[in-house]
């Protein structure tokens, strides 16, 4: 398994609460990513890093933000979290083309985030 | 943009039996399709992947084909196993990088003893 993990791995909060989801990886890879996950949908993209301070949006990133001050650790934010942000958001890291990894983009096991 | 349809939603087969997972893409511009399995309460893992300048992939009971002209591609598994049992996602991109990816609903398989 892929050196990822995602805190906490469950969570209810209420309705207009701040919410932060850690990603912490051991693999050293450049690229990392918060996806979400609800029936139907497949995974859509919220936002993703390509470096320490280089974030930027995904498909989905309204009423979320992210920070990646280390090269390990990328954090999802949800200012205020809404009932419709209840979901499983997956944390992923991958490496640019031509590196050893072999362009594979690894995900981690998932959090779950109920807003109540 | 890009737009990846999956089919079917569910499939159900017999131990032994063959399962064919289809997908298609809107982008003719989309060069990279991974496909992923996912575990009930795991994270989705890369179980195969193709890029646009070959046909056909395999990887001992699995198989992936590439149709560029329809814009399609399908997942093939053989000799199927309880195991196989989970949801397959397939995606598309431009790339190998997720910022770009763009992933099917997925198919729950069922594989019955």
């Amino acid at each position: 398994d892929a050196g990822i993990t995602q805190s906490p791995r469950h969570k209810v909060t209420e309705t207009g609460t701040p919410v932060t989801l850690r990603c912490h990886q051991t693999e050293n890879h450049r690229y990392m990513y918060w996806y979400r996950q609800d029936p139907g949908h497949g995974l859509r993209l919220i936002h993703y890093s390509y470096g320490v301070k280089d974030t930027d949006k995904g498909e989905v990133s309204d009423g979320y933000s992210v920070s990646r001050s280390k090269t390990e650790d990328f954090l999802l934010t949800l200012e205020s979290a809404t009932s419709s942000q209840t979901s499983v958001y997956f944390c992923a890291i991958s490496e640019p083309l031509g590196q050893s990894s072999g362009n594979t983009i690894y995900f981690g096991e998932g959090s779950w985030l109920t807003v109540v | 943009g890009e737009n990846v349809e999956q089919h079917p939603s569910t499939l159900s087969v017999q131990e032994g039996d063959s399962a064919v997972i289809k997908c298609t893409y809107s982008d003719s511009a989309s060069n990279y399709f991974p496909w992923y399995k996912q575990e009930l309460g795991k994270g989705p893992q890369l179980i195969i992947d193709i890029r646009s300048n070959v046909g056909e992939k395999k990887d001992q009971r699995i198989a992936v084909t590439l149709n560029k002209t329809a814009k399609h591609f399908s997942l093939h598994i053989t000799e199927t196993q309880p195991e196989d049992s989970a949801v397959y996602f397939c995606a598309a991109s431009r790339d190998n990088y997720g910022q770009n990816f763009v992933f099917g609903p997925g198919t729950r398989l069922s594989v019955l003893p």
